[in-house]
């Protein structure tokens, strides 16, 4: 089983919606990212957390809202999805003492 | 402000050859850089990292380097073999654990 998993794994909405996108981990990490991928533009960074009751904006947090519902648990939210947030969406996670951080399959998201 | 940059979108290189992957950064706080390698449809993999008191670590066929007077990194793939094709992004942080910063990536193609 994948440590890091993300659903779902596609999703077309149309502007105006609200969506969440889930991420879950089994790496036994307290810290975890959301970030986007753009052409060009590489991986920004949405929003992250370090501890349950902990949660930081990143580069790019407006227009997002994220929810950490348990240790292994953390989704990312569109309040009202538009066009320019069409991107590739990325959770990932990672321990206090090294950089390394584990990623998920992504999820790819388009928004009419 | 782009604090992570890869000014190449793109590089080939013939099989057997070195494949070289150059980034530059400009907050003198970055104490860890790590290469990720990124396949279509998956997440971005880690690949090697260095700390900012090495300028060298290697890892079989892969070497990055690190010169913090220019502020700029490079990875090294010799020798460069088909599977190695994928986009390379590069990443550093300011604390060991904390949030990083990524470049815009290359992809990089390895020619049979």
């Amino acid at each position: 089983d994948a440590d890091v998993t993300q659903t779902p794994r596609n999703r077309i909405t149309k502007t105006g919606k609200r969506i969440m996108l889930e991420c879950s981990q089994t790496k036994g990490h307290d810290r975890m990212y959301w970030y986007r991928q753009d052409p060009g533009l590489g991986l920004r960074l949405i929003y992250y957390s370090f501890d349950v009751k902990d949660i930081n904006k990143g580069e790019i947090s407006d227009g997002y809202s994220v929810s950490r519902q348990a240790q292994a648990k953390f989704s990312l939210s569109l309040e009202s999805a538009i066009p320019n947030q069409t991107a590739l969406y990325f959770c990932a996670t990672g321990g206090a003492r090294s950089n390394e951080q584990f990623f998920g399959p992504g999820t790819r998201l388009t928004v009419l | 402000d782009q604090q992570v940059k890869q000014n190449s979108p793109s590089l080939s290189v013939q099989e057997g050859r070195i494949s070289i992957l150059n980034c530059d950064y400009t907050n003198s706080m970055f104490d860890y850089f790590l290469w990720y390698k990124k396949y279509p449809a998956e997440g971005p993999t880690f690949l090697i990292s260095i700390s900012s008191i090495k300028d060298k670590n290697e890892d079989g066929r892969f070497t990055v380097f690190l010169n913090k007077s220019a502020k700029h990194l490079s990875l090294h793939i010799v020798p460069s073999q088909p599977g190695d094709s994928a986009v390379y992004f590069c990443a550093a942080s300011e604390l060991r654990g904390s949030r990083l910063t990524f470049g815009e990536g290359t992809q990089l193609t390895v020619n049979p």
